[in-house]
């Protein structure tokens, strides 16, 4: 198994330009998350599913939307970049067993840069 | 809104030193989760917390919970060098389980030789 796997690696992009961000795991799990880490700020969620066809806001949405067409994948577009979104973007899963509820599966990171 | 803070932010310690990071919690949750980063990396699980008292132990690190208290410990035994890295706590954000998590802002810790 891959795992999650996130589509670009790095990304350098102009203000006002826009861009999709690809998140795929093969684990068959039911809840998907997009994060972003910034220096000193630890990670805060952007926008999460919790099924195929459906997704919500997390605590930083605003410049951001997703989509989640297929269980297995999970995609954050930027339509107008802007500076101070030049971040570490990490896409993660999750799923419910009586173990480990929730516990979630970190992809490798994409590092985005707006200038 | 859940706020999650973590001390020290920064910690530099020497190998074969004991030492607790704290991660406390605003919000009622029953559900702590410690991860591990190193530079460059993504985030590794190293324990999930699940009821008031749990406890869990691998190798030299061991985490605790204290649901009444809202307080989660990482404790570092005997620290080795390679033990060097950033250590996040983070709390279910609604505890509804499947909302995401908030994270500290982590701990960045130096195990010198």
């Amino acid at each position: 198994n891959a795992g999650v796997t996130q589509t670009p690696k790095f990304r350098v992009l102009k203000t006002g330009q826009s861009m999709t961000l690809l998140c795929a795991q093969d684990m068959n799990h039911e809840y998907m998350y997009w994060y972003r880490q910034d220096p000193g700020m630890g990670l805060r969620l952007i926008h999460y599913s919790v099924g195929e066809g459906t997704t919500a806001k997390g605590e930083v949405p605003d410049g951001y939307n997703v989509s989640r067409l297929k269980k297995q994948n999970f995609l954050l577009g930027l339509e107008s970049a802007a500076p101070s979104q030049t971040s570490v973007y990490f896409c993660a899963s999750s799923y419910s067993t009586t173990g480990n509820p929730y516990e979630q599966y970190f992809g490798p990171g994409t590092r985005l840069t707006v200038t | 809104e859940l706020k999650v803070e973590q001390n020290p932010l920064f910690l530099s310690m020497q190998e074969g030193k004991n030492y607790t990071i704290y991660c406390n919690y605003s919000t009622t949750s029953d559900r702590l989760y410690w991860y591990r980063q190193d530079p460059g990396k993504s985030l590794e699980s190293l324990f999930v917390l699940l009821s008031n008292g749990a406890v869990k132990q691998e190798g030299r690190l061991m985490a605790s919970l204290d649901t009444k208290a809202r307080l989660s410990t990482l404790h570092i035994t005997a620290a080795v060098h390679d033990l060097s890295a950033t250590y996040f706590c983070a709390v279910d954000s609604s505890g509804g389980g499947a909302d995401g998590l908030t994270f500290g802002k982590g701990t960045h810790l130096i195990i010198q030789p």
